[in-house]
């Protein structure tokens, strides 16, 4: 079966630096990677999606890669801010990719210092 | 106006208890979801519905029971709640089926605990 996994631990990581986020998927080879953001006691908020033929996504300062090869995206937020601070969830459409269905990390906790 | 609302927002109950959480879109999505997230913050499908018909139902206990009067509300009805129940329970929406094509919209979550 389809496994996403995401570094568990939480990243720390200084206000104005750049955060970077990994995403590596198994056995599968999905047609669109999402990314969502996650605040305690409150639901996902979409920020980005990739298509495979795709090798780079950008929004404002969030820049996402998707590497069919590796099997892996990365997801990179600039110039970080304390507001920045969340949990981020990757998500991948599984087989047949006609239900609607994601499949989601378990996140990794971003915390940034000022 | 909020795109995605349930209720309520926090249920507390004993184990043995059957009780309703609803969810209401005002996106004009075909497509709605319900979510489980448990303790260790996996987020997990439950079911999904695209114009009140059943296309997901993964292997959730048949306690759970799903229903979709219209496109823009689906509820979830959990009979004989038990322990390992208690979770955050979220309902989603999007555009339409096209697999990972198009992004969901999360309601703020049901916190869910069995006593």
């Amino acid at each position: 079966s389809q496994k996403i996994e995401q570094n568990s631990e939480a990243l720390n990581i200084q206000e104005g630096k750049t955060a970077t986020l990994t995403c590596n998927y198994t056995n599968y080879s999905p047609a669109y990677l999402q990314w969502y953001r996650q605040d305690p006691g409150r639901g996902p908020v979409f920020l980005l999606l990739i298509r495979e033929n795709e090798k780079e996504k950008r929004k404002e300062r969030l820049k996402v890669t998707f590497d069919t090869t590796l099997k892996q995206s990365l997801f990179h937020i600039t110039a970080s801010q304390p507001a920045d601070s969340a949990t981020y969830l990757c998500a991948l459409d599984p087989p047949p990719g006609n239900t609607g269905k994601l499949i989601f990390g378990q996140g990794t906790t971003l915390q940034v210092k000022p | 106006d909020t795109a995605v609302s349930q209720t309520p927002k926090y249920l507390v109950t004993q184990m043995g208890n059957d009780k309703s959480i609803k969810c209401e879109q005002n996106l004009g999505h075909d497509t709605m979801y319900w979510y489980k997230q448990d303790s260790k913050k996996f987020l997990k499908i439950m079911f999904s519905y695209n114009n009140k018909e059943l296309i997901i139902n993964e292997t959730v206990p048949n306690r759970f029971s799903p229903k979709s009067p219209d496109k823009a509300h689906l509820n979830l009805h959990i009979n004989s709640l038990e322990l390992g129940d208690s979770a955050v329970y979220f309902c989603a929406s999007s555009p339409g089926l096209a697999g990972g094509a198009y992004e969901q919209y999360f309601g703020p979550g049901t916190r869910l605990t069995v006593t």
